[in-house]
């Protein structure tokens, strides 16, 4: 069974610019999640999308936004880029109320 | 808004000896409690989880501890390998899928 793909590994863009990032879950699996990681921050909640709607929220601004298509499959949208926004992104798949999948994350490099 | 605590950035440990790593939560909504474990670039691996019913689950080598009344969580390693050595972090669910984690722990086990 082919675990969660996230595309690209990397990305480097500069401030102002926008970036979207995408995620492929285990099949079968309905529910996706984003997290941030940074270094001492560990993983921050973004959002999760169950069947195209987005379920959970974190406190992240609304640059942030996410979409989640029928075959499951997730995107990440970051606008207005900032140098904070620098760090890895996870995406998570996972069957209801079980653990999370995690792919291998896009590093996100801002200048 | 950190909800999940990993106090200790680092633990080094002396291989075949227990290494013991700490969680402490302040949401008692949260349900359902797991370790990841991480390398470097990949993402985390499921571990280990225990139910908030419960105050162990035990894996192998691995024992995951819950104390409810003190919202503190622990994961021993019994014995540690040079193979352990990785960032685990702690994890507390609620909501259905929202999973919040903690800031992780790099564990060193020395040969």
């Amino acid at each position: 069974k082919a675990g969660v793909t996230q595309t690209p590994r990397y990305l480097i863009k500069t401030r102002g610019q926008q970036v979207t990032l995408s995620c492929s879950p285990i099949s079968g699996h309905r529910s996706v999640s984003w997290y941030q990681q940074t270094p001492g921050q560990g993983l921050q909640f973004l959002f999760e999308y169950f069947s195209e709607t987005q379920r959970n929220k974190g406190n992240f601004p609304g640059r942030f936004s996410g979409r989640q298509f029928s075959n499951s499959r997730s995107e990440m949208n970051v606008s207005t880029l900032e140098l904070g926004d620098s760090a890895l992104y996870l995406c998570a798949s996972s069957l209801e109320q079980s653990p999370l999948h995690f792919g291998n994350g896009t590093r996100l490099t801002v200048t | 808004d950190q909800q999940v605590k990993q106090n200790s950035p680092s633990l080094s440990v002396q291989e075949g000896r227990i290494s013991i790593l700490n969680c402490d939560y302040t949401n008692s909504m949260f349900d359902y409690f797991l370790w990841y474990k991480k390398y470097p670039a990949e993402g985390p691996t499921f571990l280990i989880s225990i139910s908030s019913i419960k105050d162990k689950n035990e894996d192998g080598r691995f024992t995951v501890f819950l104390n409810k009344s003190a919202k503190h969580l622990s994961l021993h390693i019994v014995p540690s390998q040079p193979g352990d050595s990785a960032v685990y972090f702690c994890a507390a669910r609620y909501n259905n899928n929202d999973m919040r984690f903690g800031a992780g722990t790099r564990l060193t086990v020395k040969p």
